[in-house]
């Protein structure tokens, strides 16, 4: 079974419009953390926003935040008032903790484009 | 601060032959690690270490691959004899011991094998 699905392999949004990316993970520990990751045609790995299991506040970081439904395991990124330069892949990470120890695991990829 | 940096960038090889990467973390991070990317997806754990010590290499194939972190700092991975399946975006991240463990990514280097 896939530990991190991300559904949609692309999306388009407006310049300017908000857009929300979905990710959903399977996990039974009680203990782990999400990430979001943009990857942009340069291929670095760019950390957008984190999310503990225990945090009680979705999080957020500028024009990211993290939409949090621990009861669904979903952790939706959604970015508000989208730029040109939000155009690339983004990818959604959890890392699971284990004694000693933990694993991170990433999804598929949603790429993202935007239009002016 | 400087980055993760990794070398070469860019590797074109024919199979069987011999291939290293190499990484250099952001100073002071005690875990680094190496991920490979295929096409069109995430990133894969190969290696983690927390220190000189790997601490998760089960993702590792370990009849071709290989990696080593002499000193804690410095790290290499390399792939002997290189297959055509290998091709792939190799990644190196190092991170802290902060309570999200944030991973900080390199360019990565790509590798062709043809």
């Amino acid at each position: 079974a896939q530990k991190i699905t991300q559904t949609q392999p692309g999306m388009f949004v407006q310049e300017k419009e908000a857009v929300t990316l979905d990710c959903t993970y399977d996990t039974s520990d009680p203990s782990y953390g999400l990430f979001w990751y943009k990857q942009p045609s340069s291929g670095e790995m760019i950390f957008l926003i984190y999310q503990g299991s225990y945090d009680q506040q979705n999080a957020t970081e500028g024009r990211y935040s993290l939409n949090f439904q621990k009861a669904r395991k979903s952790a939706n990124l959604v970015i508000s008032a989208s730029q040109l330069g939000d155009s690339a892949m983004y990818f959604c990470a959890m890392r699971e903790d284990y004694t000693g120890g933990f694993k991170t695991i990433f999804g598929a990829g949603t790429r993202l484009f935007v239009k002016a | 601060e400087a980055g993760v940096v990794q070398s070469p960038r860019y590797k074109i090889i024919e199979k069987k032959q011999p291939v290293a990467f190499w990484c250099n973390p952001i100073s002071g991070h005690n875990t680094l690690y190496w991920y490979r990317q295929n096409l069109g997806q995430g990133p894969e754990l190969l290696i983690r270490y927390e220190n000189e010590e790997a601490v998760d290499d089960s993702q590792l194939p370990k009849d071709r691959f290989s990696a080593e972190r002499l000193k804690g700092v410095d790290s290499t991975l390399k792939i002997q004899p290189a297959e055509l399946g290998d091709s792939a975006v190799y990644l190196c991240a190092s991170g802290g011991r902060g309570v999200d463990n944030e991973q900080f990514f390199g360019p990565g280097t790509r590798l062709t094998v043809l």
